[in-house]
């Protein structure tokens, strides 16, 4: 199947400060990819969708403005956490769709976890 | 929110087959089925998918009853690696995925 990388897979930093998650689809063309997180022993929550070359669409209760996503490419997303907190922390997973057809699928990335001190 | 349901958990002894329950009675006709699973803290991984036929691959077979209001994931032969969240979903192709509360299958040695 489709490959979908994420970077970093962990990430430690300050209260305060901003982090950036990079997805990548690494053997086909997302024009979509969407971004979800998950806590501890909950099931995964859709963030946002993002499509290439426009804004991204954020789901209710989730801050466009603390969450920024950029979609530059049609094989690269960017998630940035701006002034991170520590209920912030959490499993950030992406997911990439490979377009419509009857094999239309989301695969998804390894996740990354964010810890904010 | 989910419009899937699924036991929240459920055992299977390694080597046998492991039957998975999901109802979606809401189920539009244009809404295909998707199996993912999710191994601890890793992302899901797809399984497979289908609109009203059964479909196997070599993961696993989706049996979809005829009024498509419920469907089986079957894993045929599961091992220790098969522990894992499993989610059921219906979606339009190309849509959003919303994920449910998935069922956790224990395999037990």
């Amino acid at each position: 199947g489709a490959v979908v990388s994420q970077h970093p897979s962990w990430v430690i930093c300050k209260s305060g400060t901003s982090v950036k998650i990079e997805c990548r689809s690494l053997d086909f063309q997302a024009t979509t990819m969407f971004w979800y997180r998950q806590f501890p022993k909950q099931s995964l929550m859709l963030m946002a969708t993002s499509n290439e070359g426009s804004k991204a669409t954020y789901e209710q209760g989730v801050e466009k403005d603390k969450f920024l996503i950029n979609h530059a490419s049609l094989t690269l997303s960017t998630l940035t956490v701006t002034s991170a907190h520590p209920e912030d922390s959490s499993f950030y997973i992406c997911s990439a769709d490979e377009g419509v057809s009857y094999t239309d699928t989301q695969y998804f990335g390894p996740g990354t976890r964010l810890t904010v001190l | 929110d989910a419009k899937t349901t699924q036991p929240p958990s459920m055992d299977c002894a390694e080597g046998r087959a492991a039957n998975l329950p999901c109802n979606h009675s809401t189920i539009s006709g244009n809404e295909y089925v998707y199996w993912y699973r999710q191994i601890h803290s890793q992302g899901p991984q797809y399984i497979i998918h289908g609109l009203k036929n059964n479909e196997t691959n070599e993961m696993a077979s989706l049996i979809i009853t005829e009024d498509r209001k419920s469907s089986t994931l079957i894993l045929p032969h599961a091992t220790l690696r098969d522990t894992a969240v499993y989610y059921c979903i219906v979606r339009v192709l190309g849509d959003k995925i919303i994920f449910g509360k998935g069922t956790r299958l224990h395999i037990l040695p």
